[in-house]
């Protein structure tokens, strides 16, 4: 039972261009949201977050969107850099603070 | 600096053997996870412990085996039970019931030969 999911195992985009990748999740206990971002033989680092009070939450080149109706989120990068190559997790936070990991979009922005 | 710090970064085992992995934080928090990557996958919860002497099993316990007998530590032994133990092993922290998420190691690689 998935219970945060990420369809797109991958995604390339043009430099300069938007990324947007795209999280989906089942639990309606989950308040909070996070992105993450890993590079490869690295561990994920925390890229973004939102509750589940808002609808947008913005730092920098990184916008996070939710859309609670349709208990869907997504990450929006603009603009797109080649740095920015590497996976991309999604997690829901639920009260007791444990996180559940989506499977992971690596994306792959092309000079 | 704080920080996670986990060793070795690559690790070979032989068929057979049991092999601890570990994992030390000066983060002084409560929370420590352990989760595995495999292609494809994503991260899969393997055992967690939200206070020292007691830990809960994940999602793929079977076949691991941890402690943590100290706040700042959290080894995971990976036994001669699990059947596919070849993947990247990340350890985590967080503060129970905080909004910051985990603060992730830097992964180890176990490579059963």
């Amino acid at each position: 039972d998935q219970q945060v999911k990420q369809n797109s195992p991958s995604l390339s985009v043009q430099e300069g261009r938007i990324s947007i990748l795209n999280c989906d999740y089942t639990n309606s206990m989950f308040d909070y949201f996070l992105w993450y971002k890993k590079y490869p033989a690295e561990g994920p680092t925390f890229l973004i977050s939102i509750s589940s009070i808002k609808d947008k939450n913005e730092d920098g080149r990184f916008t996070v969107f939710l859309n609670k109706s349709a208990k869907h989120l997504s990450l929006h990068i603009v603009p797109s850099q080649p740095g920015d190559s590497a996976v991309y997790f999604c997690a829901g936070s639920g009260s007791a603070r444990q996180l559940t990991f989506g499977s992971g979009t690596q994306l792959t922005v092309l000079p | 600096d704080g920080g996670i710090t986990q060793s070795p970064k690559y690790l070979f085992r032989k068929e057979g053997q049991n092999v601890t992995l570990s994992c030390e934080q000066n983060l002084n928090h409560d929370a420590m996870y352990w989760y595995r990557q495999d292609p494809g996958q994503g991260l899969r919860l393997i055992y967690y412990s939200q206070i020292v002497n007691d830990f809960q099993k994940g999602d793929i316990a079977e076949g691991y085996s941890v402690s943590r007998e100290k706040k700042e530590s959290f080894p995971l032994t990976v036994t001669s039970a699990q059947k596919n133990p070849t993947a990247f092993y990340l350890c985590a922290s967080s503060i129970p019931g905080a909004n910051y998420g985990y603060t992730f190691g830097s992964g180890t690689r176990l490579t059963v030969v």
